[in-house]
């Protein structure tokens, strides 16, 4: 089945630590994008590429590193500088103008 | 600044009731448009995009939503709701060419009553 996945669904980690939360597509597309969810704030975008050994911040990129070595994947590191990180993430990629999502990861940093 | 408008936070109907979801958005040209559903803990699902032509398109599970371009208006509409659509919706705009960055709406979460 043709996808994107997310793992884990669940992510604990005492503060201060780094955490790296992992995006796979087999949909053969350019784009991938990281969004973050907060509650009745809609989805913001951290990071997006476009293309392989590309990308680029989005509008909350603070705290947040991405790497894209290869076309399938784009995992996120939070990082420790990242004041708030407790939250929902998700992951998409994209065909033209139309985004697909993943599951999400939800991160609970104590 | 580039905004999408969703009015309503929550909104209760009753099972086999319609349902007008509103969606506003602030550009200068016509956007790219989508309707998203979530359900808890989950991703998000497109239900319908609209990119040009009929102002009223279709959507998986019986939805549909009219673009109205003298409104800035976009809302999702299904005629009879049914339990399982109880859910979040998104609509979410794109502003043609560049990097097809997805401006989001707050969201509107729907209850059904039974």
């Amino acid at each position: 089945d043709g996808g994107i996945t997310q793992s884990p669904k669940y992510l604990f980690r005492k503060e201060g630590q780094n955490v790296t939360l992992s995006c796979e597509q087999n949909l053969n597309h350019d784009a991938m994008y990281w969004y973050r969810q907060d509650p009745g704030q809609g989805l913001r975008l951290i990071y997006y590429s476009q293309i392989v050994n590309d990308f680029q911040k989005g509008d909350i990129a603070e705290g947040y590193s991405v790497s894209r070595e290869k076309k399938e994947s784009f995992p996120l590191t939070v990082t420790s500088a990242q004041k708030n990180p407790t939250a929902f993430y998700l992951c998409a990629s994209g065909s033209g103008s139309e985004q697909y999502f993943g599951p999400g990861t939800r991160l609970t940093v104590t | 600044a580039q905004s999408v408008t969703q009015p309503d936070i929550h909104i209760t109907v009753s099972e086999g009731a319609s349902l007008e979801l509103r969606c506003n958005y602030s550009y200068g040209a016509t956007p790219y448009l989508f309707w998203y559903v979530q359900s808890p803990g989950q991703g998000l699902q497109l239900l319908l995009k609209y990119f040009s032509g009929d102002t009223l398109v279709q959507g998986i599970k019986g939805f549909e939503a009219e673009f109205k371009r003298s409104q800035s208006s976009f809302n999702l509409r299904k005629p009879s709701v049914h339990w399982s659509d109880a859910a979040e919706y998104f609509c979410a705009v794109v502003l043609s060419g560049g990097y097809n960055k997805l401006i989001f709406g707050a969201g509107t979460r729907l209850a059904v009553h039974p």
